[in-house]
């Protein structure tokens, strides 16, 4: 990808459960992004982290940072049916701003 | 009015054809991009527009030609395309740019693409 990686690349739940997915990256950024996107559809912005932040919460959404190790979490708590989907990081760093590279994706299945 | 709306949503073209793809906003938003998506992949940044002017051309063939008449509209004209340039081509715009001050870097909103097939 332009961007960096994420895993797992595909993952497969039950309803009411939690749902984890990694994203790490490859140079300094100032920010992190998290977006969703449904089968063919177009990306859908969930969160935004800045990198002198290391947590971050909306709705049943968390975000973690850890500009250390170049990696970021997203947990989707008591997931739905209707999460089922793909979700991407993406970066905005100092040299480049936002060009919102993206990494190579999660896909999320929630079973009913 | 906080979409990004592309047109066509499908589009069946030959390898001889010339066709455009075309993407408006309304939200004052001074960036507007264009990325190739193929399917199980993430999105590739193709070009970034900022100010009306390009900014960035991810070393993208010439067969793929951007323009951005004004501030709301960006389009991609397509000549003599590749079968392996069936993709979804997904438009893109960001209340920032490249270049601008990142510290107050947003998200970008995309529209719902379009399905291109090149035959």
């Amino acid at each position: 990808s332009q961007q960096g990686e994420e895993d797992p690349q595909a993952l497969s739940i039950q309803e009411g459960e939690n749902a984890t997915m990694n994203c790490s990256y490859k140079t300094s950024i100032n920010n992190l992004q998290w977006y969703r996107q449904n089968s063919g559809r177009g990306l859908v912005h969930l969160i935004l982290i800045r990198s002198n932040e290391r947590e971050k919460h909306s709705g049943r959404l968390r975000v973690t940072l850890d500009t250390s190790k170049k990696s970021s979490s997203l947990l989707i708590t008591a997931s739905r049916a209707a999460d089922t989907a793909s979700y991407f990081c993406a970066t905005a760093n100092s040299n480049t701003g936002n060009q919102f590279y993206f990494g190579t994706g999660t896909s999320l299945t929630v079973i009913p | 009015d906080t979409e990004v709306t592309q047109t066509p949503k499908h589009l069946v073209m030959g390898m001889t054809n010339k066709k455009s793809l075309k993407c408006e906003q309304h939200m004052g938003h001074r960036a507007m991009y264009w990325y190739k998506q193929k399917a199980k992949k993430p999105p590739e940044l193709m070009f970034v527009y900022s100010y009306e002017k390009l900014s960035i051309n991810e070393s993208v063939p010439s067969r793929f030609s951007p323009e951005c008449p004004n501030s709301s509209l960006l389009n991609l004209h397509l000549h003599a395309l590749q079968p392996e340039d069936s993709a979804l081509y997904l438009c893109a715009s960001s209340r920032q740019g490249p270049r601008d001050r990142v510290t107050l870097s947003s998200e970008a909103f995309f529209g719902q693409g379009t399905r291109l097939t090149v035959v």
